[in-house]
């Protein structure tokens, strides 16, 4: 079980919006640590896409865009494209009583229909 | 342009150790940490742990401690992961990822990762 949680997947048509949601709790993402996310294609690294909350690097198309409230965070993704399949991952940081560390959502697979 | 260059596929008996090495160009090797970072098959993402490449100070996840190492030289701007008493859940693809914020710089990016490493898979079976 991972500490920031997120949905196993979720699918949109082409030209459609999806978002992904991230869930995490009062020593993560609630307690003000930034939430980062990246997208994997298949058998390849992460890239980075949304880093401090809602920032885009250079080249991340904003089609992409990232927001956070609260013990959550999300990723919107519109006008998707075929080219949009893969997984995506948030990321964050726990600070608690049994450790303190890089955490990882478990990833969210998006089917473009 | 910055790289991180990965060494190849390891496969090891259980109990034996490993060490994947990273080495990085295209920026100031000791100016920004470095990660490591883990994906079993099918699996998601998993931290390692982080280390300084200008001081060599490290920190590890609780999970892995006391089986990982990672060390520096920066004469090859080369950053290294050791993991020991190997065992079968620990095959799975291994990450460098280089932190987007610099060491000494201020601002957002801080424990986000700019560029990856292209991942060494090791495989543990006996």
């Amino acid at each position: 079980q991972s500490v920031l949680t997120q949905p196993p997947s979720v699918s949109g048509a082409p030209g459609q919006r999806v978002t992904i949601s991230c869930t995490g709790s009062s020593s993560n993402i609630g307690a003000g640590y930034d939430v980062h996310w990246y997208q994997q294609l298949p058998g390849t690294a992460p890239k980075l896409l949304i880093y401090g909350n809602s920032n885009r690097p250079s080249g991340v198309p904003d089609r992409f865009s990232g927001s956070k409230s609260g013990t959550s965070a999300s990723l919107a993704i519109t006008g998707l494209q075929a080219e949009d399949e893969a997984d995506y991952y948030c990321q964050s940081y726990d600070s608690s009583l049994s450790g303190s560390g890089v955490v990882f959502g478990g990833g969210t697979k998006l089917t473009v229909l | 342009q910055v790289q991180l260059v990965q060494s190849g596929a390891e496969v090891k008996k259980p109990g034996a150790s490993v060490k994947v090495s990273c080495k990085a160009s295209g920026y100031t090797f000791t100016s920004y940490y470095m990660h490591w970072v883990r994906q079993a098959p099918g699996q998601g993402l998993e931290w390692m742990g982080i280390i300084n490449p200008s001081g060599g100070s490290t920190s590890y996840a609780q999970k892995f401690q006391g089986r990982v190492t990672m060390t520096r030289d920066t004469s090859t701007s080369t950053v290294y992961m050791e993991l020991s008493s190997l065992r079968s859940e620990d095959t799975a693809v291994y990450y460098c990822a280089r932190e987007m914020r610099g060491i000494a710089a201020a601002g957002t990016g801080a424990l986000s990762f700019d560029y990856w490493g292209q991942g060494t898979l090791v495989t543990v079976s006996s």
